[in-house]
């Protein structure tokens, strides 16, 4: 009974590289999303998606891309990093109904 | 733009006080509001609120919503230091309307309680 699990836990990278952030959920549910948190910010919106094959911009989406080509995983991709990516990661699943929001345990990544 | 407003941003109290923490809101299109509790990784959920008036409540904690006047609060009674964290609230919409999707969190509200 996993619920969502993010990979990785931690990273460092280097200004300008790239990497990708895996979401992975096994609840079957329709809705995914990718957050950051910085301190004193609360949870910012990066993309969502609404379905298989579908994604959408949040609030924040500048250096981020997604993909959600199979529904269980949601992908988070930082093309070229840079230290104002330095955060806290989160991705949170829901099945769409009247329902809590179900988050993974976040990966904490440090650009420098 | 719609928004959710937590205060106070951070409270600092000892063991035994009871603590209100409040949550405002102007969004459209309102389905639900939820309470989230975040101690060193992910939220945990705490209540969720749909219909003015009536209490939730878990244990020493309690919830309730205000429809008309747009608020929430969450009740703490005879806090521990087990309750230091940070509480997140959040409306869900029932649109996924433009960059906010469709689950607006306020900036929560850091609660320290000292021994």
């Amino acid at each position: 009974n996993a619920g969502v699990t993010q990979t990785p836990k931690f990273r460092v990278l280097k200004t300008g590289q790239s990497m990708t952030l895996l979401c992975a959920q096994d609840m079957n549910h329709e809705y995914m999303y990718w957050y950051r948190q910085d301190p004193g910010m609360g949870l910012r919106l990066i993309h969502y998606s609404v379905g298989e094959g579908t994604t959408a911009k949040g609030e924040v989406p500048d250096g981020y891309n997604v993909s959600r080509l199979k529904k269980q995983n949601f992908l988070l991709g930082l093309e070229s990093a840079a230290p104002s990516q330095t955060s806290v990661y989160f991705c949170a699943s829901s099945n769409g109904q009247l329902y809590g929001y179900t988050f993974g345990s976040g990966t904490r990544l440090t650009v420098v | 733009e719609d928004k959710v407003v937590q205060s106070p941003l951070s409270l600092v109290v000892h063991e035994g006080d009871t603590v209100t923490l409040n949550c405002s809101y102007e969004v459209t299109n309102f389905r639900s509001l939820l309470w989230y509790k975040q101690e060193k990784k992910a939220p945990t959920f705490l209540f969720m609120l749909t219909s003015s008036g009536i209490e939730k409540k878990s244990g020493r904690l309690s919830s309730i919503l205000d429809k008309k006047e747009l608020f929430s609060i969450l009740n703490i009674t005879a806090t521990q230091t087990g309750d230091s964290a940070i509480y997140l609230c959040a409306v869900e919409k029932k649109d996924y309307g433009g960059s906010q999707g469709n689950l607006i969190f306020g900036k929560g509200t850091k609660l320290s309680v000292k021994p």
